[in-house]
């Protein structure tokens, strides 16, 4: 079946430095990509997504890639600050199938 | 616009018993979808609703099951409540069509004792 895989599972950078998350995925015919950061206690937050109709994506310090031949996603984070301390999930979907999230990464900010 | 929202926020139950959970989704979103989140398991698709009728479904037992309804609020109903149904069940809303884009609600934190 579906199956989205996210590494690494924990990540530890120096505030300032930037942070890579990578997803890959196993349906070709997936088209969406979003990215969730969920913090202590709340639900997770939409961040950022794209489309298979993109290969990359930026809102500020936040972007995310995509490599459709590969199967492949990341998320990049610049300039890191302490609020960007959370888990992090990636998923993939297709038209109004299911989205399928990884398993999450637990990113730490280095003071 | 008001976000998604869920109640209860906690709730404490014990083993044989059974729960409704409630999931209000955004404001002309017609899909809910309901997740269970549990440390070692990460985020677990459970069943989709749109306009009342379920589109998708996760790999769940029976025990577990979901309704919407006319105004797309959704329920979601654990019968004989194990301790493995212990987690965080979220509620989502999309919104389907060309720009489709999910949204968690806070969650319900159930533990069964």
């Amino acid at each position: 079946g579906e199956n989205v895989e996210q590494h690494p599972s924990t990540l530890s950078v120096q505030e300032g430095d930037s942070a890579v998350i990578k997803c890959t995925y196993s349906d070709s015919a997936s088209n969406y990509f979003p990215w969730y950061k969920q913090e202590l206690g709340k639900g997770p937050q939409l961040i950022i997504d794209i489309r298979s109709n993109v290969g990359e994506k930026k809102d500020q310090r936040i972007a995310v890639t995509l490599n459709k031949t590969a199967k492949h996603f990341s998320l990049h984070i610049t300039e890191t600050q302490p609020e960007d301390s959370a888990v992090y999930f990636c998923a993939a979907s297709r038209g109004d199938d299911k989205i399928i999230f990884g398993k999450g990464t637990r990113l730490h900010i280095l003071p | 616009k008001a976000g998604v929202t869920q109640t209860p926020r906690y709730l404490i139950k014990t083993r044989g018993q059974q729960v409704t959970l409630s999931c209000s989704p955004i404001s002309g979103h017609r899909s809910v979808s309901w997740y269970q989140q549990t440390p070692g398991q990460g985020l677990q698709f459970l069943f989709e609703y749109f306009s009342e009728t379920q589109r998708n479904k996760g790999n769940f037992p029976g025990r577990f099951s979901g309704r919407q309804f006319s105004n797309s609020r959704s329920e979601m109903n654990v019968s004989t409540l194990e301790l493995g149904d212990s987690a965080l069940y979220l509620c989502a809303s999309r919104s389907g069509g060309a720009e489709d884009t999910q949204y968690f609600g806070p969650g319900t934190r159930l533990t069964v004792l």
